[in-house]
């Protein structure tokens, strides 16, 4: 049990939609990180936030957004689905930022969303 | 900005064999280097990590990498394969900074014989 904790697991949806993924990070971790994986793009870093603030993006599409909390657990907003952004997403956080502590990511088991 | 190659996206090895899955990296300054092991259906879970100090690494489950500074070179290496060990395997990268961010390779699958 790495700690981290994502809901949905599992989530069936309609193009068009919008879902929203959420993540809880480990006890004591400021940073939370978010993945999409699938098949033929592979780990794809999509955005990281640091104590409430966006501190890094990545291939994150427009339709896309996230944010931190002030509890610090993080949320990954997905609309206008399209068949596509079918993949597993995952959640990871760390205790800060960068470094050797940076790099030491604790994943949480992933939302596999299904756009049909 | 650092990055990792991993060249290949499959091995395939036999029960009892030795392990060796390559990582090369890319980094104008030292380099921080992580394995991160996928099991099916589960999120990544870190492997070993090296950041300074001591060039051959342990890590969980039997595994080692030596990082060599002339190779730009982490590969991973497990003397004797177990059918346990069929599961993704990615190397990453980071460098120290605040604003520095995990850059993972490819992933590369291994797949262990009977």
């Amino acid at each position: 049990d790495s700690g981290v904790t994502q809901t949905p697991k599992h989530l069936i949806t309609a193009t068009g939609q919008r879902v929203t993924l959420r993540c809880s990070p480990r006890s004591g971790d400021l940073s939370v990180y978010w993945y999409q994986q699938s098949l033929d793009q592979g780990l794809q870093f999509l955005i990281q936030y640091y104590n409430g603030e966006e501190r890094a993006k990545g291939n994150i599409l427009e339709r896309f957004s996230a944010q931190q909390f002030p509890d610090l657990h993080s949320e990954l907003n997905l609309s206008s689905l399209e068949l596509g952004d079918s993949a597993l997403y995952f959640c990871a956080s760390s205790v800060g930022t960068g470094g050797p502590r940076g790099g030491e990511l604790f994943f949480g088991e992933g939302s596999r969303l299904t756009v049909l | 900005a650092q990055s990792v190659t991993q060249l290949g996206s499959h091995v395939s090895v036999s029960e009892g064999a030795l392990v060796l899955l390559r990582c090369n990296y890319s980094s104008s300054v030292p380099p921080y280097l992580f394995w991160y092991v996928q099991y099916p259906n589960q999120g990544l879970q870190l492997l070993l990590k090296y950041t300074t100090g001591a060039t051959l690494v342990k890590g969980i489950n039997g595994f080692e990498a030596e990082f060599k500074k002339s190779e730009t070179s982490f590969h991973l290496t497990k003397p004797s394969a177990h059918m346990s060990d069929a599961a993704e395997y990615f190397c990453a990268v980071s460098v120290s900074g605040a604003n520095s961010k995990l850059t993972f390779g490819k992933g590369i699958t291994l797949s262990v014989r009977p």
